[in-house]
């Protein structure tokens, strides 16, 4: 079946230090994968998605993220986290036409 | 475009009423799908539809459960009746592809 791993539950930064969320997917075919932020009490807002081409995507608020099929990783990163960046973020693929999502992990930001 | 939007935000009711969940999704999309999100078991898929027709209901819980799409901007999820454990909250997302996803703000049901 095809899932998608989060392996971090928790992430604690400072303010102004790098960023890297992990995720690792199970599919067999290319996906197409994205990465959605929650603030609390809010849906879901797509940051980013990777559907093929350039392995390194940009999305909004200063994010990125990798694909790297080696790995079968597509890891979020942002080279300083602001405090407005505390929230869920969610990793998901889609196969077929339902999106599956990770567990999340939240992120805290230290002043 | 104002989004995937969904009523009630908030909902509170007692165990056995019936609760019905609403949503308009963006238009021109034809995917729309219902999402549940617990602490326990993070987001789940309940159902989604294409081109107002249920495609994949596996994830309804129970009989409980029913969803409607009467048209391209309107659908509907219904608990009848509901239990203390449906309490979570429930999302509407919709797509113009069936690749990602538009969220709405949810629905916090709340069963006592």
């Amino acid at each position: 079946a095809q899932s998608v791993t989060q392996p971090d539950i928790h992430i604690t930064v400072s303010e102004g230090a790098s960023l890297e969320l992990r995720c690792n997917y199970s599919y067999g075919a290319t996906p197409y994968l994205f990465w959605y932020v929650q603030s609390p009490g809010q849906g879901l807002q797509l940051l980013l998605k990777y559907f093929s081409g350039d392995t390194l995507v940009q999305g909004i608020k200063g994010f990125e993220a990798e694909f790297k099929r080696s790995q079968s990783s597509f890891n979020l990163r942002k080279p300083s986290v602001h405090w407005s960046d505390a929230a869920e973020y969610f990793c998901a693929h889609n196969a077929g036409n339902m999106l599956t999502f990770g567990g999340g992990t939240r992120l805290m930001v230290k002043p | 475009d104002a989004g995937v939007i969904q009523s009630p935000r908030h909902e509170v009711t007692e165990m056995g009423q019936e609760v019905t969940l609403r949503c308009k999704p963006i238009s021109g999309h034809d995917y729309l799908f219902w999402y549940r999100q617990t602490m326990m078991r993070g987001l789940e898929l309940l159902i989604y539809f294409n081109n107002n027709v249920p495609i994949d209901d596996s994830g309804m819980p129970e009989d409980r459960f029913s969803a409607k799409m009467p048209n391209a901007s309107f659908s509907t999820l219904k608990i009848q009746p509901s239990e203390p454990r449906d309490s979570a909250v429930y999302f509407c997302a919709s797509s113009r592809t069936g690749v990602g996803a538009f969220f709405g703000q949810g629905t916090r049901l709340t069963v006592v």
